[in-house]
């Protein structure tokens, strides 16, 4: 069975500085890796995936993840904090294409001004 | 927009009512997957269909779900004699067949609450 565990329910940053939110895996096939974003009453938005090849993996709104497949490990990154990354953000697994996803669950991201 | 639609966007269920969720996925999409989100938790899968299958129900309780993808209209998740504990955020994902670049839309989910 596969799951994911995203270390810290809340992270606090300053607008600017740079966010790291960690995401570990577990899964007994190579992995298809995935990082979306939640505002508050909405649906998830698909921030950057991870199926083959280049194991850093740049997506939308500057952030970045790097496969690590010897740490079992998918963190997420951004350089630069912007007051509308304040959001929840989550991390998933799927075996293959078309397969069900599996969630960690979750990181509250906080961007103090 | 040819998104993931999902109606209504709330649903407000007395105890022992039904609850029926629509989800109409991105056209041309034939794989449709139903999570739920609990307050304050991450989305735990339910089950994977595709056009008049059940692919994957592993997720679903026992009793009292029943999820369909008809040949024809949108998916449905139906929930009888609703209690308490139902009350969520349900979530539907589409995804096209197969390949390397597929990825699921989401979309903006239904928030039944149980009164």
């Amino acid at each position: 069975a596969q799951s994911v565990t995203q270390l810290g329910s809340h992270v606090s940053v300053s607008e600017g500085a740079l966010v790291l939110l960690r995401c570990n895996y577990s899964s007994s096939v190579p992995p298809y890796l995935f990082w979306y974003v939640q505002y508050p009453n909405q649906g998830l938005q698909l921030l950057l995936k991870y199926t083959t090849g280049a194991t850093l993996v740049k997506g939308i709104n500057g952030f970045e993840a790097e496969f690590k497949k010897s740490e079992t490990s998918f963190h997420l990154t951004k350089p630069s904090a912007h007051m509308s990354d304040a959001a929840e953000h989550f991390c998933a697994v799927s075996k293959a294409a078309g397969n069900k996803l599996t969630f960690g669950g979750g990181t509250r991201v906080l961007v103090k001004p | 927009n040819a998104g993931v639609m999902q109606n209504p966007r709330h649903l407000v269920r007395r105890r022992g009512q039904e609850a029926r969720l629509r989800c109409s996925p991105v056209k041309g999409h034939s794989h449709v997957y139903w999570y739920r989100q609990l307050p304050e938790e991450g989305l735990k899968f339910m089950v994977y269909l595709q056009k008049e299958n059940i692919i994957d129900e592993s997720g679903m309780p026992k009793e009292r779900f029943s999820a369909e993808f008809p040949k024809e209209g949108p998916s449905i998740l139906r929930i009888q004699q609703v209690v308490r504990g139902d009350s969520a955020a349900y979530f539907c994902a589409s995804s096209p067949t197969g390949g390397e670049n597929y990825g699921y839309t989401f979309g903006s989910g239904t928030r039944l609450t149980v009164v």
